[in-house]
């Protein structure tokens, strides 16, 4: 079954610290994955996509096969990083269904 | 993405009332979606639809009625709503394309509240 699984529900970190928002993701096909951000109050947006192998706003994500993972790193965390993440994996027969993990807040503190 | 708006932005009901969210996209996108967001829950799927007349079931469509008569409108109707949709509704809409996935583009949200 496809599933989509962020282990951590609150990630605390201090302004300057790395972070590391985890995910994982069970699919039998080829994976298509994402990571969404969301800002207090303000909508969904797409952070990443990992066929773009970009790096926003300094975070980075790799897609790691072996393990199932596609995890989001940034060196050094900003007070305005904290928002609520979320991962999310494209089924793409299903016209192009997204499923997102629970998602993991991330809160930078001064 | 000001070409996804979703109305009302805030609705307070009662049980038992039917609701209707409203979602418009102006780039006439194919494939609509609805997600409610509940803490500990992250996103889940309500319904989908991959064009005009075409909707289909998601992981959580009990007491939602969708329809899609025109490929820029996808409404949700809660039929006789209950305490446990009160939620936050997201509305998305999507195109493939020849290069590559195009990622879903989301509105504002609706908060609905049920009393």
């Amino acid at each position: 079954a496809q599933r989509v699984t962020q282990p951590e529900k609150l990630l605390s970190v201090f302004k300057g610290a790395p972070v590391e928002l985890k995910c994982n993701y069970s699919y039998s096909g080829s994976p298509e994955l994402f990571w969404y951000v969301q800002y207090s109050r303000q909508r969904l947006q797409l952070l990443l996509r990992h066929i773009s192998r970009e790096s926003i706003k300094g975070f980075t994500a790799d897609l790691n096969k072996g393990e199932t993972s596609f995890h989001l790193k940034k060196p050094f965390a900003q007070e305005e990083d904290s928002a609520m993440y979320y991962c999310a994996l494209l089924i793409y027969n299903q016209g192009g269904k997204l499923i997102f993990g629970q998602g993991t807040e991330l809160s930078v503190k001064p | 993405d000001a070409g996804i708006t979703q109305s009302p932005r805030y609705k307070i009901t009662e049980t038992g009332r039917q609701v209707t969210l409203m979602c418009h996209q102006t780039w006439s996108h194919s494939y609509m979606f609805w997600y409610r967001q509940d803490l500990g829950h992250g996103l889940r799927l309500i319904y989908y639809s991959a064009a005009a007349d075409i909707t289909d079931k998601g992981e959580v469509p009990d007491g939602y009625v969708v329809s899609r008569s025109k490929t820029e409108n996808f409404p949700l109707t809660l039929e006789s709503a209950t305490r446990s949709q009160t939620s936050v509704y997201f509305c998305a809409s999507s195109e493939r394309d020849q290069v590559a996935i195009a990622p879903q583009h989301f509105g504002d949200g609706t908060r609905l509240s049920i009393l």
